[in-house]
């Protein structure tokens, strides 16, 4: 079974704090994509990359950056967290464009 | 303006009732639209549909595509309350760079 982790299941930080959200998976998918979901809001997507080292930009990539500097690691950035980044965030990945995705069991953040 | 739009937003029936849920999408070049089903955090693949007409079936529940009016139902037979969930439909298209779009979901309780 695919299985993608994400490094922690509940973070609290401080407005300010340089945040790094991690995800790994153990499938040599190429694509790996970061959402976050918010009530009423849905999932929505902050970044995704088709490669190592290259990354594009999601429907609200702002306040975010992200790494891929391996295959099978890909991390999110939140260089100043703020309040507004409280949310539900979810890694996912998929073997190539257009096929399934599976998700990590998501990384709730709370940014104080 | 929401390219993926799901109804109803939440609905709660009784064990044994059947429910039909609905996703509508207006995309570029329309690849594939997607049924996840999310309980606690991960969602996990129901369905992928690529193809109009095509009754995609798994147990209770099924789901069918009409690429000419731009909808999607997703049927749940028979609910169980195992199948309390929120219900997400995606849509892969050239907009998003052919990663998945998500709808809002759709919050289905099922009481006994």
């Amino acid at each position: 079974d695919v299985k993608v982790t994400q490094s922690s299941r509940y973070l609290v930080k401080r407005t300010g704090e340089k945040v790094f959200l991690e995800c790994v998976q153990d499938m040599d998918h190429e694509n790996m994509f970061w959402y976050r979901q918010d009530p009423g809001l849905g999932l929505r997507l902050i970044y995704f990359s088709y490669d190592v080292k290259m990354k594009e930009k999601g429907d609200i990539p702002e306040g975010y950056s992200v790494s891929r500097e391996k295959k099978e690691r890909f991390s999110l950035i939140l260089e100043s967290a703020s309040t507004n980044q409280t949310s539900m965030y979810l890694c996912a990945s998929s073997s190539y464009r257009g096929e399934k995705l599976f998700f990590g069991s998501g990384t709730q953040l709370s940014v104080l | 303006e929401d390219k993926v739009v799901q109804s109803p937003l939440s609905l709660v029936v009784h064990e044994g009732d059947t429910v039909t849920l609905n996703c509508s999408y207006e995309v570029t070049n329309f690849r594939s639209l997607l049924w996840y089903k999310q309980e606690k955090k991960a969602p996990t693949f129901l369905f992928m549909l690529t193809s109009s007409g095509i009754e995609k079936k798994s147990g209770r529940l099924s789901s069918i595509l009409d690429k000419k009016e731009l909808f999607s139902i997703l049927n749940i037979t028979a609910t169980q309350t195992g199948d309390s969930a929120v219900y997400l439909c995606a849509v892969e298209a050239l907009d998003s760079g052919y990663a998945l779009n998500f709808g809002k979901g759709t919050s289905l309780l099922v009481t006994p």
